[in-house]
Parts: structure tokens; C-alpha cells; sequence
């Protein structure tokens, strides 16, 4: 059974800074997906990863994939308020499903 | 394009009662998957549909759930009856193609009395 494990859960950032959230996964997945939830939303599409060292870019954010280690970062750069959300990280499953982490719930405060 | 469309946005209702949940997916979306997000168990996957046709529902919690999908276009989740422990929201996702990403519809919150 895939599970996935994030970190850290919890993320109070400043403005300014930077930092980097973790997605670990138990088992083989050859994709992973990061999404974005703000409070009380649905969840938003952020990053599609389909390769092993695939490494994408969106304004502050950037997500990369190391399948070998079963990892999968997502970099903040230069953090401003409006990143303030709660980012989760999916493995795709065996299944053609994909597993959620428990999210990351970020805080940036001036 | 209008995204993943779910009725109702809020319910509210008491233990025992039927509760139907409903999904339009994405035109020209193949598969449909429906989650439960609680603050306690987090993002689960109750069932999910390829082309119309079940594919994993271990998700399902217990037998008083159901899911169909009688078409391309649409989908139900049916609770019978309602717990007070099945308030949670609800959320309707679609994808296009094995492999894409997951579109999200904007959730049902439910809340049984």
C-alpha cells in the first residue's frame, strides 16, 4: 500500500524567505502531483511531474522528482503572503488513483 | 469551459436520512473520482470510475454508501442512511487522460445532525 508521508505540517514562513516542503512516498510511482487548497476552496492543480528528475516552475514555486529516493520537494522562493495554503503532494497509485498526503499548511506573514 | 460542476454546495440534514451528492465531470473527461476531506482523516479516495465502470471503490466506508455513474456526464454519491461521523466535504474530481491531472469540483459540505 502507497503511503506518503509530508513535511513539515505545519509552515510559518516570513516574507522574503525561503524554504522547501518534502513529499516522501512508501512504494514504486513514476508520477506525482502537488496541489494547492486555500481555506475553505477546493484543491487546485499545481505541478505535474511524470519523470524521474522532472523539475517544473511557477512564479515562487518549484517542484521537482527524484523516483529513485521516492521523493518530491516544492520550493518556495522569496515567500509572499498570497502563498499562504495548505499544499499537498499525490504519487499516483497503482491503480491509476492517486494518494494524498496529509498537506503541508503554510503561513507567510510579514 | 465549466469545470467540474456539484450539487448541492451545502447540505444539511439529519442522522438517518438519505443524502444523494451529485457530479458533472469535465466534458470529454474519462474518469470521475469522488473524496472525502475531514480534518481528522484528511483527503480520502471513496471510489473512482474509468469510462462509466467502477474501477476501485475500497475507499467506500462501509455499506451505507453508494456510487453510480450512469453516463459520461454525471455522477451520484448516495448515503442511506446518514451518520452524523459522515459530515465531511464532499469533492468531485475528473481527468482527461491517465496520467493528467485531477480537476477538482468545489466540494459538497455536509454536515448530518
Amino acid at each position: 500500500e502507497l503511503k506518503v508521508e509530508q513535511n513539515p505540517l505545519f509552515l510559518s514562513m516570513q516574507e522574503g524567505k525561503n524554504y522547501t516542503i518534502y513529499c516522501n512516498y512508501s512504494t514504486t510511482s513514476d508520477r506525482l502531483y502537488w496541489y494547492r487548497q486555500d481555506p475553505g476552496k477546493s484543491l487546485e492543480s499545481l505541478f505535474v511531474l511524470l519523470s524521474n528528475g522532472a523539475v517544473k516552475q511557477e512564479g515562487r514555486l518549484m517542484a521537482s522528482l527524484d523516483t529513485k529516493a521516492r521523493l518530491s520537494t516544492l520550493h518556495i522562493t522569496a515567500a509572499v503572503h498570497d502563498l499562504s495554503a495548505t499544499y499537498f503532494c499525490a504519487p499516483g497509485g497503482s491503480q491509476g488513483n492517486l494518494i494524498f498526503g496529509k498537506g503541508t499548511k503554510l503561513s507567510v506573514k510579514p | 469551459d465549466a469545470g467540474v460542476i456539484q450539487s448541492p454546495r451545502h447540505e444539511v440534514t439529519e442522522m438517518g436520512q438519505e443524502v444523494t451528492l451529485r457530479c458533472k465531470p469535465i466534458s470529454g473527461h474519462n474518469s470521475l473520482f469522488w473524496y472525502r476531506q475531514t480534518m481528522m482523516r484528511g483527503l480520502e479516495l471513496l471510489i473512482y470510475f474509468n469510462n462509466n465502470v467502477p474501477i476501485d471503490d475500497s475507499g467506500m466506508p462501509e455499506d451505507r454508501f453508494s456510487a453510480k455513474m450512469p453516463n459520461a456526464s454525471f455522477s451520484t454519491l448516495k448515503i442511506q442512511p446518514s451518520e452524523p461521523r459522515d459530515s465531511a466535504v464532499y469533492f468531485c474530481a475528473s481527468r482527461g487522460f491517465s496520467g493528467g491531472s485531477q480537476y477538482f469540483g468545489p466540494g459538497t459540505r455536509l454536515t448530518v445532525l
